[in-house]
């Protein structure tokens, strides 16, 4: 019953790197997100994805690039990495939008730093 | 827009006290409202929802809530707090015609035996 699975769990970037965190579920479910978590900030929208070829931005989307070629895959990708992207990142899917009935579940996250 | 406000970044009880986390909400529609927990290094997981109907809801490990519309609050209840009720908190809203979750800044909980 592995859900949402997010690799790596840590890393540390220098300013100007890139990386791919990569996001895995297994619930065959449409709907795909990225949040980044800040402290005292909550939970901010990255990008997201309602299936396979779609992918759409969201309130933070700048510096992030995403695809989404298989219904299980959502990658996130940072191409030039900065200190403002230190964060904790995490995955997201659902069955469907409608949250009534839908729930997000959410993968354990990945924690960048970028020094 | 909707917008979510938490009062207190930081909330401690004594084992066995009374758990009250507040939640107040903005929303231009009649909202659906939410309650998430995030345990230490894991994702956030859902505590209990608020749709339509009764407006005291119950979730997991014995916490409720109640959305009073007319101050536009969701506040997260627990009669005893335990232990393992550590950790942090999310209040969030969402338009009911829309998949976009709005979330609050969060509250952690500590209890002290």
């Amino acid at each position: 019953n592995a859900g949402v699975t997010q690799t790596p769990k840590f890393r540390i970037l220098k300013i100007g790197q890139s990386m791919t965190l990569q996001c895995t579920q297994d619930m065959n479910h449409n709907y795909m997100y990225w949040y980044r978590q800040d402290p005292g900030m909550g939970l901010k929208l990255i990008y997201y994805s309602v299936g396979a070829g779609i992918t759409d931005k969201g309130e933070v989307p700048n510096g992030y690039n995403v695809s989404r070629s298989t219904t299980e895959d959502f990658p996130l990708r940072l191409e030039l990495a900065a200190p403002s992207q230190t964060s904790v990142y995490f995955c997201a899917s659902s069955y469907s939008r409608d949250r009534a009935y839908s729930p997000l579940h959410f993968g354990n996250g990945t924690r960048l730093t970028v020094t | 827009a909707q917008s979510v406000t938490q009062l207190g970044s930081h909330v401690s009880v004594s084992e066995g006290a009374l758990v009250l986390l507040r939640c107040n909400y903005s929303s231009s529609v009649p909202p659906y409202l939410f309650w998430y927990v995030q345990y230490p290094n894991q994702g956030l997981q859902l505590l209990l929802k608020y749709t339509t109907g009764a407006t005291l809801v119950k979730g997991i490990n014995g916490f409720e809530a109640e959305f009073k519309k007319s101050e536009t609050s969701f506040h997260l209840t627990k009669p005893s707090a335990h232990m393992s009720d550590a950790a942090e908190y999310f209040c969030a809203v969402s338009d009911p015609n829309t998949d976009k979750l709005i979330f609050g800044t969060g509250t952690r909980l500590q209890v002290f035996p």
